[in-house]
């Protein structure tokens, strides 16, 4: 069965801190793992990693993926107030590669 | 402005009365999907469309319909709601799904009693 599982469910961390953010995924016919931030209503694209992309970052964000071992994490260094939120990872999982699947999210909260 | 707008963004209905909920992006994405969100369950693709007149199911598609007569609209409709639709329902658009970058509505929050 594809799937795609998260890790930790929810974390509670200092301004300051730097966290990571975990996603396994098994799904058939890898093409891309995609990561988003979702803040109080739609969900918003962060990253999206692929063979030939495995590594990406944007300012404090950066995530990696390892295609041998099925994950992928989301470091966030320097933790802001506004860097709390659900953190969701998504892999397309069937042979055409038009259906997607979620984790069940990591909610992040951060405490000034 | 770049957007995929749903209506309505709430809604409170009671059991068989037929609902739509509508959709609209104006990217000119083919790709678009809906998903319901549920406490602990995550995002659940409900049905997606690769182009007009193209829809499929995703994992959770039973109680729901859609239609794709033009590129832009999306809706999803509720022929007979029951309470377990209870959710909070994203349309989503992409150029493909696996080009990275859904575009989320910002929720459509629908409750039948």
């Amino acid at each position: 069965e594809d799937k795609v599982v998260q890790s930790p469910l929810s974390l509670v961390v200092h301004e300051g801190d730097t966290v990571t953010l975990n996603c396994s995924y098994e799904v058939t016919n890898f093409r891309s793992l995609l990561w988003y931030k979702q803040e109080k209503k739609a969900p918003t694209f962060l990253f999206m990693l692929t063979s030939s992309g495995i590594e990406k970052k944007s300012g404090r964000l950066s995530s990696i993926l390892d295609k041998k071992e099925l994950f992928s994490i989301l470091n966030i260094t320097a933790t802001q107030t506004g860097d709390s939120a659900i953190y969701l990872c998504a892999a397309p999982y069937n042979n055409a590669g038009n259906m997607l699947t979620f984790g069940g999210g990591t909610r992040l909260m951060v405490k000034p | 402005e770049a957007q995929v707008t749903q209506n309505p963004r709430y809604l409170i209905t009671v059991t068989g009365k037929k609902l739509t909920v509508t959709c609209s992006q104006n990217m000119n994405h083919e790709y678009m999907s809906w998903y319901r969100q549920d406490p602990g369950l995550g995002l659940r693709q409900i049905y997606y469309s690769m182009n007009v007149e193209v829809t499929d199911k995703g994992d959770v598609p039973e109680g729901y319909k859609v239609s794709r007569k033009e590129k832009r609209n999306f809706p999803l409709i509720l022929e007979s709601p029951s309470p377990n639709q209870t959710s909070l329902y994203f349309c989503a658009s992409s150029l493909r799904v696996y080009t990275g970058e859904l575009f989320f509505g910002e929720g459509s929050r629908l409750t039948v009693l």
